[in-house]
């Protein structure tokens, strides 16, 4: 069982205000990444990041902002909340190998009304 | 640009039914490859993954995929399924940079 958590688990907010989706793991793992994921959608990466102040963007153009000032957190974080912000937010990470492979959280869902 | 198919979104049998869910990649480098799992409010698990050896893989609860090079696919099968086998199922490629993509899921429903 992997150990990462993210929180809130639901998020119901009005348009304009700034949220942070929570995502920390215990596991030590250097890569986290942010994924998005609409109904019946494939999961799109957003960001991620291979270490202690490395970020990066994703394949999928967000206009959410990512931190990484610790090993085991990775906020992810909307200025501005719209309605087209409202997906599941999923977090993962994963440790360098040959044989790498990314465990998941369970996921914020957002609504922004 | 890397891409993995996967068709029929909805799938609904009976236990004891057989299952097997397609999985294709568009891709010319070395790939890994997924099977992940959502089950009902619970969060995404590995059910198995290939990386090199033998292009059969057994995973979890008595799942198994086969990595088929030359059609460029990675079936996940389930001889006789359960009803706690309802779940979401996703596979995914991992490429050359170690980047992840993902399919859009076959939702199964078993029913008991």
């Amino acid at each position: 069982e992997a150990d990462i958590y993210q929180t809130p688990r639901y998020l119901v907010i009005g348009t304009g205000k700034k949220i942070t989706l929570e995502c920390s793991q215990t596991m030590g793992h250097d890569k986290m990444y942010w994924y998005q994921q609409d109904p019946g959608m494939e999961l799109h990466l957003i960001h991620y990041s291979y270490g202690v102040n490395s970020t990066e963007k994703g394949d999928l153009s967000s206009e959410s902002t990512v931190s990484r000032i610790r090993t085991e957190h990775f906020p992810l974080t909307l200025e501005s909340a719209r309605p087209s912000h409202t997906s599941q937010y999923l977090c993962a990470s994963s440790e360098w190998g040959n044989q790498e492979t990314q465990y998941f959280g369970p996921g914020t869902r957002l609504l922004v009304l | 640009a890397q891409s993995v198919s996967q068709h029929n979104h909805h799938v609904i049998l009976s236990e004891a039914a057989s299952l097997e869910l397609g999985c294709n990649y568009s891709y010319g480098g070395t790939v890994n490859l997924f099977w992940y799992v959502q089950y009902p409010g619970q969060h995404l698990q590995l059910l198995l993954k290939y990386f090199s050896g033998d292009p059969l893989v057994k995973g979890i609860k008595g799942f198994e995929a086969e990595f088929i090079k030359s059609k460029f696919s990675f079936n996940l099968r389930k001889p006789s399924v359960q009803w706690s086998d309802t779940a979401e199922y996703f596979c995914a490629l991992k490429d050359g940079n170690n980047r992840l993509a993902f399919g859009k899921g076959n939702q199964v429903v078993v029913i008991p």
